[in-house]
């Protein structure tokens, strides 16, 4: 059973701090990995995506991926109030059969 | 770019009646849409699999007759609920691949959902 496994939160930081969010995968084949937010009630949204170990910046987000440790991060610097979502991690399964497969998600909650 | 639109954004049927979604990629083509429900606070679950001009492929323990998919076009997929009864009542997204990025490496653009209450 390949797996993609979050901490389900929620991870409670302050307005302006840098938020951390972890998942880990066991298919030590799976080589694109993805972020989504998900408001309350909304479809999920494309963040960022990633392929290659090391880290990709885009804006305050910043994604990491670390393929020896099957392990991908996702931080938020200067968090904002409107960061407070759900954070859906997935990557792709090795094999034919490509399906993405979804961790349960990380909640993640920013106080003014 | 890469939009997906999905209509309607809520529906509220009777039980027994037939709710057709829509799906529309808008500014991609795409060979392969997934369906997925979302019960409150749990996580997506997906339904089937729609590849354009074949059949869908449904995972475990979804009835195929019950959701019916079809994928007419590399634009268009449409998820019908049959007969639909209460615990029915769920949130239903759809998302698309576009075509032009390889199968393993492309993320899924999602449609806006569709809030379905049956009563």
């Amino acid at each position: 059973q390949k797996e993609v496994e979050q901490n389900s939160g929620p991870l409670s930081v302050p307005e302006g701090a840098i938020a951390s969010l972890n998942c880990t995968y066991s298919d030590r084949g799976s080589q694109s990995f993805f972020w989504y937010r998900q408001y309350s009630g909304k479809s999920p949204e494309l963040i960022m995506s990633i392929y290659s170990n090391g880290d990709k910046e885009d804006g305050r987000f910043t994604a990491q991926l670390n393929k020896a440790s099957q392990y991908v991060s996702l931080l938020i610097r200067d968090s904002q109030p409107s960061d407070s979502a759900t954070y859906l991690c997935a990557g792709y399964n090795a094999g034919n059969n490509r399906k993405l497969i979804w961790g349960l998600g990380t909640s993640l909650a920013v106080n003014p | 770019g890469a939009v997906v639109s999905q209509h309607p954004s809520r529906v509220i049927c009777k039980s027994g009646t037939s709710v057709k979604i829509e799906c529309r990629s808008l500014d991609f083509q795409a060979t392969t849409m997934f369906w997925y429900r979302q019960f409150p606070k749990k996580s997506l679950m997906l339904m089937a699999t729609s590849n354009e001009g074949s059949k869908a492929t449904y995972e475990q323990g979804v009835e195929k007759d019950k959701f019916l998919i079809n994928h007419a076009s590399l634009t268009l997929s449409t998820l019908t609920v049959t007969s639909a009864h209460p615990e029915d009542s769920s949130f239903y997204i759809c998302s698309a691949r576009d075509k032009g990025q390889g199968a393993g490496n492309s993320p899924l653009h999602f449609g806006n959902g569709t809030r379905l209450t049956v009563t």
